[in-house]
């Protein structure tokens, strides 16, 4: 399977831990995504990368958040201090620039429950 | 800001009926449009896309034509089956921007 990948698949936290999810994109994918899905609403961006520079980050990413592509492939979201607002679906999309605009391929996600 | 707007969900349908789900936006300058759709359990799958004024995405028999002037991209299919449901999910993507705004997305439930 040549497909974007997470792990872990589900998480479960207890208020105030430090979690880190993992997205490995597709491989010649230059372009990687992290989007957050609470129930029942669509995905909302949080941050992406080209290559290894994190080109733009969304407000809903506070100081609590961190996310790193440090060779251009896999990346990490880290969320400190966990909160039980952070429960969601964290979901990780890859994409090749090609002067088109760029189609985004979802891995299945990383279910948080903070209790 | 930019946004999508879908209709209320849920839709309840029976196999072989006809499927409208309606999708429009709010965009600066030229979005491109998309369908995801998520089976239960699986990640997010581009359904189709289209990405000027007039084209018609498609695909599995669903169809969507990108209508600047209604500024609305529906999504149709003649004949849903009972593999169709899904939560299916409008999005568009600006040139300004990479990022993907999504709508509320709506659940399809096709009974035999």
């Amino acid at each position: 399977d040549t497909g974007v990948s997470q792990d872990p698949r589900h998480k479960i936290t207890k208020r105030g831990q430090n979690v880190t999810f993992r997205c490995d994109p597709i491989s010649e994918h230059n372009r990687l995504y992290w989007y957050r899905q609470t129930l029942g609403q669509g995905p909302e961006f949080l941050t992406y990368f080209q290559n290894e520079a994190q080109l733009e980050k969304s407000r809903l990413l506070s100081d609590r958040f961190s996310a790193e592509r440090p060779k251009g492939s896999f990346s990490t979201l880290e969320i400190q201090r966990t909160e039980q607002g952070d429960s969601a679906m964290y979901l990780c999309a890859s994409s090749l620039t090609s002067g088109k605009p760029d189609t985004q391929y979802f891995g299945p996600g990383t279910r948080l429950t903070v209790l | 800001g930019d946004s999508v707007t879908q209709m209320e969900g849920p839709v309840t349908l029976s196999e072989e009926a006809f499927l409208t789900i309606n999708c429009t936006y709010t965009a600066t300058g030229y979005p491109s449009l998309f369908w995801y759709v998520q089976y239960p359990g699986e990640g997010l799958q581009l359904l189709l896309k289209a990405t000027k004024a007039d084209d018609k995405g498609s695909n599995k028999g669903f169809e969507a034509t990108y209508r600047k002037e209604t500024t609305s991209f529906h999504l149709e299919k003649g004949s849903v089956q009972v593999s169709d449901s899904a939560v299916y999910f409008c999005a568009l993507l600006t040139g300004a921007n990479s990022k993907l705004t999504f709508g509320k997305g709506i659940t399809l439930s096709v009974r035999p």
